[in-house]
């Protein structure tokens, strides 16, 4: 199985701010995905980019994937205290989908 | 429909003893994973079913550890003679294949006094 790297391992942003959460893998992937947990309860889907796709958007959340580097950035505008979080990415490539340490966000009102 | 379940929700044990976890995946759903998550740490793959295929089990821990998966429906996660290092979280999730969504059931918080 594959998992991805996310860095920086915890970052810390004022609510307003935009926080940018970077993952790097290591082998073709079809598509790339990002999960959202709080409070260490079960992790919550929220965007998933296909090998093909270069940039996506939900909302706030702004994701970009660049297969030749094998890496994806999460990016969330406007942040608010609500989003203090860990996030995981999730390379799915040949092998079963798995998680990583994630990156642990807190945003300070 | 249902989301992913899991039972018991907490579980209290005392050491050398064993424990059972269940995950009832979402309906239809063809891979189910089972994770692990000690306090402030990241997600431990321990075990994958993917449909009728021979389970992933790279991610378990030791032999104490076992998992069941019945056709494409409940799974069990058993773990045998259980230790203090064994506390932690165990997450479920299902999704319709490998390479798609995962859904989380809630957890079960163990704790082996």
């Amino acid at each position: 199985s594959q998992q991805g790297e996310e860095d920086p391992q915890a970052l810390s942003i004022q609510e307003g701010e935009n926080a940018t959460m970077n993952c790097s893998y290591k082998t073709s992937i079809n598509n790339l995905q990002w999960y959202r947990q709080n409070s260490g309860r079960g992790l919550v889907h929220l965007i998933l980019i296909r090998s093909n796709e270069r940039e996506k958007h939900s909302g706030r959340l702004r994701v970009t994937l660049d297969t030749s580097k094998k890496s994806s950035s999460l990016l969330i505008t406007a942040s608010r205290a609500a989003d203090t979080a860990s996030y995981f990415c999730a390379p799915a490539g040949n092998t079963p989908l798995v998680f990583g340490k994630g990156t642990r966000l807190s945003v300070i009102a | 429909g249902a989301g992913v379940s899991q039972s018991p929700s907490n579980k209290v044990t005392e050491k050398g003893k064993d424990v059972e976890l269940r995950c009832d995946p979402i309906s239809g759903h063809t891979a189910l994973y089972w994770y692990r998550q000690r306090l402030g740490q990241g997600l431990e793959f321990l075990i994958y079913f993917q449909g009728n295929s021979a389970p992933d089990k790279s991610g378990l821990p030791s032999d104490r550890f076992s998992a069941e998966r019945t056709g494409e429906s409940v799974s069990t996660l058993t773990i045998q003679r259980t230790q203090q290092e064994d506390s932690a979280v165990y997450l479920c999730a299902s999704s319709l294949s490998d390479q798609e969504t995962q859904y989380f059931g809630p957890g079960t918080r163990l704790l082996v006094l």
